[in-house]
């Protein structure tokens, strides 16, 4: 079974704090995201990685940047948190095309406060 | 207009009953369909690909309508365990990019 791992299931964070959220996956997948899902607003797109080193902007990339050293690994970077970013983070993976089917980490619920 | 909509719910159903779900998206060059599952607080977990010739597992059956642009997903027999959110997702060729909808909402009550 693909593993999708998220660093922490619950953080709390400060106004202006720099945070990370680390996602691993455990099957060699080409392809990494991550979303945050907001209630009535549903998952959205915030940075997806097809390739080491490799990124690309999603729907929301504002106030977020991302890490691709290794393939299993996959991190996404709050530069300077702040309120409106409190919200559920999901982590994906998927093989390589967009016919595979998309794993998820258990995702991480960011407050800031 | 949205790419993927799904009606929201909650959908009350009773145990037993039959319950059907509707997807509409807007691009005609959407070329894989999926429907996921989320329980209250985790994450989405994949319930089944949706084929163009439909597909079936067990109590759950998927159709897509390429005409009219939508999928669609039915639950026979419902069960306690069956509510959750039920995720519509959309991929387009050439792009890496999953579309999800906003979930609809199921609750089977005893």
């Amino acid at each position: 079974d693909v593993k999708v791992t998220q660093s922490s299931r619950y953080l709390v964070k400060r106004t202006g704090e720099k945070v990370f959220l680390e996602c691993v996956q455990d099957m060699d997948h080409e392809n990494m995201f991550w979303y945050r899902q907001d209630p009535g607003l549903g998952l959205r797109l915030i940075y997806f990685s097809y390739d080491v080193k490799m990124k690309e902007k999603g729907d929301i990339p504002e106030g977020y940047s991302v890490s691709r050293e290794k393939k299993e690994r996959f991190s996404l970077i709050l530069e300077s948190a702040s309120t409106n970013q409190t919200s559920m983070y999901l982590c994906a993976s998927s093989l390589q095309t967009t016919g595979d089917t998309q794993y998820f980490g258990p995702g991480t619920r960011l407050t800031v406060l | 207009r949205k790419e993927v909509e799904q009606d929201p719910g909650p959908f009350n159903v009773p145990e037993g009953a039959t319950v059907a779900f509707n997807c509409t998206y807007s691009n005609s060059a959407s070329q894989s369909f999926f429907w996921y599952r989320q329980d209250c607080r985790k994450e989405p977990k994949l319930l089944m690909s949706v084929y163009s010739s439909g597909n079936e597992d067990g109590r759950f059956t998927a159709q897509l309508n390429r005409a009219s642009q939508y999928i669609s997903l039915l639950i026979r027999d419902s069960k306690l365990s069956d509510s959750a959110t039920y995720l519509c997702v959309v991929t387009t060729s050439g792009t890496y990019k999953y579309i999800f909808g906003t979930g609809t909402r199921l609750k089977v009550l005893a």
